[in-house]
């Protein structure tokens, strides 16, 4: 089955404390991103990645970094996060070609 | 910079009476078009695209959307709802050719259909 996945799902921790999401796709896609949902505000983009080991800043990048070391595989990280970073966070994947985006199952993340 | 505007952020509806969520964008080139879907708890999914041809789109679960040039609008309508489409409608745009990474979002209209 075709989908994008992330782990964890639900994530609490504390200011400072270095975490990893991940997120993999097994559709080829090149195009990745991640997005952080906030009540009234909608997505916005965090960052971006066209293809293996290129990488790029979204609308709302601070407090935050990517890798992209393998096609299926687009972790984001938390080196010090703050509780302005609680959040519901997707990830997503496109084709080159292609103008859909298939979503994450969605990571909810409370900093305290 | 293209942006969205979705026009209500929430929207009550009797259930099996009509809908319209509304969209307006904002660009000064030709752009694609899109409605997503987030059921509670769930992750996005693509309700209908516009990209060319047709100015009437059709979706899934009895959605469609019309895209309207001269008023940069894309709302989406339904004409009988039902409890099962109470969930919260993103409008989205991107430019062609730049790759669907480059998606701007609306803020999201919430519609809830009450027995």
């Amino acid at each position: 089955e075709a989908q994008v996945t992330q782990n964890p799902r639900y994530l609490i921790t504390v200011t400072g404390k270095k975490l990893t999401v991940t997120c993999s796709q097994n559709m080829n896609h090149e195009y990745m991103s991640w997005y952080r949902q906030d009540p009234g505000l909608g997505l916005r983009q965090i960052y971006y990645s066209m293809n293996v080991e290129v990488t790029d800043k979204g609308d709302v990048p601070e407090g935050y970094k990517v890798s992209r070391k393998e096609k299926r595989n687009f972790p984001l990280i938390l080196e010090s996060p703050s509780p302005n970073q609680t959040s519901l966070y997707f990830c997503a994947s496109s084709s080159t070609n292609g103008e859909t985006q298939y979503f994450g199952p969605g990571t909810r993340l409370l900093v305290l | 910079a293209q942006s969205v505007t979705q026009l209500d952020s929430q929207v009550p509806v009797f259930e099996e009476a009509p809908v319209e969520l509304r969209c307006n964008y904002s660009s000064s080139v030709s752009v694609y078009l899109f409605w997503y879907v987030q059921y509670p708890n769930q992750g996005l999914q693509l309700l209908l695209k516009y990209l060319s041809g047709s100015t009437l789109v059709k979706g899934i679960n009895g959605f469609e959307a019309e895209f309207n040039k001269s008023q940069t609008s894309f709302h989406l309508r339904k004409p009988s709802v039902h409890i099962s489409d109470t969930a919260e409608y993103f409008c989205a745009v991107t430019l062609p050719g730049a790759g669907s990474y480059q998606l701007t979002f609306g803020k999201g209209t919430k519609l809830s259909v009450i027995p």
